[in-house]
């Protein structure tokens, strides 16, 4: 199965680092971790992707875990702009398509 | 670059009409992809294709459902009857390599919003 496991909400208050959790447990040595975002009334965009180390880049920073079943995405200081959909996806090798899952939605508060 | 660019960006339409959904991927990209969001089913891949070509179409819910793709510029997305069922927001999205590249990204359009009464 290629899907992921998210938590269906959470909730952040405005300039505090969020930790969004994504269980991958049955993902292949070869698969990448990417995370895309869906604000209110737009499609998916990208926001960051790894295999093994952690990455950042100027959206958010992504922590994969040792053994690779799980990662979290880290926003290190939230934002209203930031309440969106979160999605965590596997990219798998020679894998035409990718699965989205239900994701999770982040509410900000100010 | 514009970005993905689908139209109409709003649709209302009546049962057993046909609709066309239309998409034009960024330039140089050889994937493109159509996903249906509904609140039930969440983010749905319909079908994509490489470099014009319909690659994988098992996510088309249907014979009414009908998708191609002339030019690298260009797609369209069939329904034909429209049913109620139907309503949904479609996605068009496109990516360089595809995504079984493992580092290649998707982009998607703002998506259509269709309503079939």
């Amino acid at each position: 199965d290629a899907k992921t496991t998210q938590p269906n909400s959470m909730e952040s208050n405005e300039e505090e680092p969020v930790h969004l959790p994504c269980n991958h447990s049955t993902i292949s040595g070869t698969d990448y971790i990417h995370w895309y975002r869906q604000l209110p009334s737009q499609g998916p965009e990208y926001v960051i992707h790894g295999l093994t180390s952690n990455v950042n880049n100027r959206m958010a920073s992504l922590a994969i875990a040792e053994d690779r079943k799980s990662s979290t995405l880290i926003l290190h200081r939230a934002t209203l702009r930031d309440a969106a959909v979160y999605y965590c996806i596997r990219h798998s090798t020679n894998a035409g398509k990718s699965t989205f899952g239900d994701g999770t939605t982040l509410t900000v508060k100010p | 670059d514009a970005g993905v660019i689908q139209s109409p960006r709003h649709e209302v339409t009546e049962m057993g009409q046909e609709v066309t959904l239309r998409c034009k991927p960024i330039s140089g990209h050889d994937y493109l992809f159509w996903y249906r969001q509904t609140m039930m089913r969440g983010l749905e891949l319909l079908i994509y294709f490489n470099n014009n070509v319909p690659i994988d179409d098992s996510g088309m819910p249907e014979d009414r459902f009908s998708a191609k793709m002339p030019n690298a510029s260009f797609s369209t997305l069939k329904i034909q009857p429209s049913e109620p069922r139907d309503s949904a927001v479609y996605f068009c999205a496109s990516s360089l390599r595809g995504v079984g590249v493992s580092t290649d990204t998707q982009y998607f359009g703002p998506g259509t919003r269709l309503t079939v009464l």
